[in-house]
C-alpha cells in the first residue's frame, strides 16, 4: 500500500466549479507537503507547498494541512479548462525523502 | 525558471539492450534525481545525487545504474534492458534536499520490446 494516498483517483468538475482534492499519509514521520500539477504530456511543476497547520491561499488555489491527521487538501475555485491535469501530492519523510502519491486526474468540463 | 534538459525524448530498444538517458541542469543545483512514472504508481525514485561523483540509491534501483559526472550532468544507465523498464523517466534537480522545489525535465519515454 502506498504511504501517500490521494483521493479521488479522478474527478470531473464543471467549468467555474470548485475542485477538492485530498491527500493523506500513513507514514507518521512526514511533515512537509507539496502539490505538483502535471498537464498531459508535460512534466510535473510545483503548484503549492504547505508546512504549517492551517490554510494557505494563492489566487484560486487554497491548500489546507492538518498535521495531526497528516491530511492535506487542495481546493481550486472557479475551475478553468486549463486546470485539467494530474495533481500529485508529495510528503517529506524523516530521511528528507519525498514520498509521492499516485495522483488525482482532474477534468474540467466546459 | 530552472532549466533541466533530458535526452533523448523517446527511445525504443530491445530486451537485453543498453540504454543511457542523459540529464543536464544549468541551475547550479546540488541535488539531481531520476524518477520513473507509471500509471497507478506516481513517481518512484530510482537514484539521486548531491554532487559530482556522488550517488545515492532510491526506492526502485534494481536494473539501473547512474553516474553524476559533473554538477550539471546526471546519467541513467540500463545495461540489460527488460520490458518491465518500459516507462516515462523524469530527471529533476533541486537546491537542497527535502525542503526545496523539484524542477523536472521534459521526460524520456522508453519502450523496451
Amino acid at each position: 500500500q502506498q504511504k501517500v494516498q490521494q483521493s479521488p483517483e479522478s474527478l470531473i468538475v464543471p467549468e467555474g466549479g470548485m475542485a477538492s482534492l485530498n491527500c493523506t499519509s500513513s507514514d507518521r514521520n512526514v511533515d512537509y507537503f507539496w502539490w505538483y500539477r502535471q498537464h498531459s504530456g508535460k512534466s510535473p511543476k510545483m503548484l503549492m507547498s504547505i508546512f504549517s497547520n492551517g490554510e494557505k491561499e494563492e489566487g484560486r488555489f487554497t491548500v489546507h494541512l492538518n498535521k495531526a491527521s497528516l491530511h492535506t487538501s487542495l481546493h481550486i475555485r472557479d475551475s478553468q479548462p486549463s486546470d485539467s491535469a494530474l495533481y500529485l501530492c508529495a510528503a517529506r519523510d524523516s530521511n528528507y525523502q519525498l514520498i509521492w502519491g499516485s495522483g488525482t486526474k482532474l477534468i474540467i468540463k466546459p | 525558471e530552472a532549466a533541466v534538459t533530458q535526452s533523448p525524448r523517446n527511445k525504443v530498444t530491445v530486451t537485453g539492450g543498453n540504454v543511457t538517458l542523459s540529464c543536464r541542469q544549468t541551475n547550479s543545483h546540488n541535488y539531481m534525481y531520476w524518477y520513473r512514472q507509471d500509471t497507478g504508481h506516481g513517481l518512484r525514485l530510482i537514484h539521486y545525487s548531491y554532487g559530482a561523483g556522488n550517488l545515492q540509491i532510491g526506492d526502485v534501483p534494481d536494473g539501473y545504474k547512474a553516474t553524476r559526472t559533473t554538477q550539471e550532468d546526471f546519467f541513467l544507465l540500463l545495461e540489460l534492458a527488460s520490458p518491465s523498464q518500459t516507462s516515462l523517466y523524469f530527471c529533476a534537480s533541486s537546491v537542497g534536499q527535502g525542503q526545496n522545489t523539484l524542477y523536472f525535465g521534459a521526460g524520456t519515454r522508453l519502450s523496451v520490446l
